[in-house]
C-alpha cells in the first residue's frame, strides 16, 4: 500500500529549530518529485517546498532561507529542516508524493495525515 | 504567484442535492488544475486532476470542467460523505503551486 506518515512536529519556542520526516512506503521517494504543504489553523492550504528525483529544491519565498528540505534514500524518508521558527509558521505539515502530468506539470496524489508544528513561547 | 479565487466560499446543501463549486485563475493555466477534499483533522484527498480526469477510486458524481482560467467542480448527487471543504490547485506554475482558499459545504 502506498502511504506517507509525517512524524517530528511539536511545541517550539519562536528562533528555534524543528526537523519533519516522513516516511514513505509502497514506493521509492528518490524516484518521485515530493513536496511538503501546510495548512495554519483555520486556513487554507500552502506549498512549502519540493525535491525533485534529481535532487534540485525549491521553496516557497516565505521559509526560503529557513527551511531545508531533503531524504535519506536508504530510510525511504523525506525530511524538512525548519530553523529560526516564526509563529507565522505554526500549522499542520503535510508530505506529498508529486505525480507528473506531461513533462514538466506536477500534481499530488498521495498525501500524509500531517503532523502539527506549535511555535509559541 | 497564479492567483486562485473559489466560490462559494462556503455552501449549505442537503443529500440529493446537485451542487457546483467554482475556481477561477488570475491568469490562464490551460488545464492544470486539480480539486482536492479536505474533511476535518484529515488530509486532503486528490479527486480529479488535469481538470476533468477522475481519480481512481473516486466515485462518478464527482466531475470537472473548464480550462484557461475557469473551472469548476460538481456533484450529481450529494451523499452524506461528502460534506466537506474543497480545495483547487493550479500546477501550471509548477512548482510554485497555488491553491484557492476552499470551498466548504455543509448540510442545509
Amino acid at each position: 500500500e502506498v502511504q506517507l506518515v509525517e512524524s517530528g512536529g511539536g511545541l517550539v519556542q519562536p528562533g528555534g529549530s524543528l526537523r519533519l520526516s516522513c516516511a514513505a512506503s509502497g514506493f521509492t521517494v528518490s524516484s518521485n518529485y515530493m513536496s511538503w504543504v501546510r495548512q495554519a489553523p483555520g486556513k487554507g492550504l500552502e506549498w512549502v517546498s519540493v525535491i525533485y528525483s534529481g535532487g534540485s529544491t525549491y521553496y516557497a519565498d516565505s521559509v526560503k532561507g529557513r527551511f531545508t528540505i531533503s531524504r535519506d534514500n536508504s530510510k525511504n524518508t523525506l525530511y524538512l529542516q525548519m530553523n529560526s521558527l516564526r509563529a507565522e509558521d505554526t500549522a499542520v505539515y503535510y508530505c506529498a508524493r508529486d505525480t507528473p502530468e506531461g513533462y514538466y506539470y506536477y500534481y499530488m496524489d498521495v498525501w500524509g495525515k500531517g503532523t502539527t508544528v506549535t511555535v509559541s513561547s | 504567484a497564479i492567483r486562485m479565487t473559489q466560490s462559494p466560499s462556503s455552501l449549505s446543501a442537503s443529500t440529493g442535492d446537485r451542487v457546483t463549486i467554482t475556481c477561477r485563475a488570475s491568469q490562464g493555466i490551460s488545464s492544470y488544475l486539480a480539486w482536492y477534499q479536505q474533511k476535518p483533522g484529515k488530509a486532503p484527498k486528490l479527486l480529479i486532476y488535469a481538470a476533468s480526469t477522475l481519480q481512481s477510486g473516486v466515485p462518478s458524481r464527482f466531475s470537472g470542467s473548464g480550462s484557461g482560467t475557469d473551472f469548476t467542480l460538481t456533484i450529481s448527487c450529494l451523499q452524506s460523505e461528502d460534506f466537506a471543504t474543497y480545495y483547487c490547485q493550479q500546477y501550471y506554475s509548477y512548482p510554485r503551486i497555488t491553491f484557492g482558499q476552499g470551498t466548504r459545504l455543509e448540510i442545509k
